[in-house]
């Protein structure tokens, strides 16, 4: 079945530590977007792709790092700079751009919890 | 920022229809209202989406006003599987890229047996 996946979808680290979550898609989906969320918060941006081999930074991405070298993968890094990481990380991916009626809806992963110790 | 106001929480009896409203008073002529809920740690799911009639599909109802101020989204019988957070965002869509969603904290509707 197409869908996102990622993965881990739990995952403890200590401090100081980089981490890299996967967020793999079968959808053919050219763009994709990585969320966090805290606890009773909404979604926030972190970084997003439109295309292979670009992404743009969102309204968090400091203390991240991501790379779009296949369309199907957007691997999102947690890097030691990021000061509050544990958090619930959310995968989504939109169709091509929209062109008439085609609004580009996102489809999210299950998400992937990080703690970090 | 979100440009949406919802309020932060709601019930519903279970098999009443729930309402939820969201206020978008500074929508722009060619942004959608676009609805999404989250069950509790999963990722959102997209619902529906408008432009300015009022449109239906198999999960919910979407009531556009008039001058796009303001929608309410229209579960029609709410079941206990439909307790979620309900995100209202508004987007620019349609020969303009894949602009990401912003969202708000949305409203939390918990449907009471």
């Amino acid at each position: 079945d197409g869908g996102i996946t990622q993965s881990p979808k739990y995952l403890f680290r200590k401090e100081g530590q980089n981490v890299t979550l996967s967020c793999e898609q079968n959808l053919n989906h050219d763009a994709m977007y990585w969320y966090r969320q805290d606890p009773g918060q909404g979604l926030r941006l972190i970084y997003y792709s439109q295309i292979v081999n670009d992404f743009q930074k969102g309204d968090i991405a400091e203390g991240y790092s991501v790379s779009r070298e296949k369309k199907e993968s957007f691997p999102l890094t947690v890097t030691s700079a990021q000061k509050n990481p544990t958090a619930f990380y959310l995968c989504a991916s939109s169709p091509e751009l929209p062109r008439g009626d085609n609004t580009g809806e996102l489809f999210f992963g299950e998400g992937s919890r990080l703690t970090v110790l | 920022d979100a440009k949406t106001t919802q309020p932060t929480s709601m019930d519903c009896a279970e098999g009443r229809a729930a309402n939820l409203p969201c206020n978008h008073s500074t929508i722009s002529g060619n942004e959608y209202v676009y609805w999404y809920r989250q069950i509790h740690s999963q990722g959102p799911q997209y619902i529906i989406h408008g432009l300015k009639n009022n449109e239906t599909n198999e999960m919910a109802s979407l009531i556009i006003t008039e001058d796009r101020k303001s929608s309410t989204l229209i579960l029609p019988h709410a079941t206990l599987r439909d307790t979620a957070v309900y995100y209202c965002i508004v987007r620019v869509a349609a020969n303009s890229g894949n602009t990401p969603l912003v969202f708000g904290k949305g409203t939390r509707l918990s449907v009471i047996a």
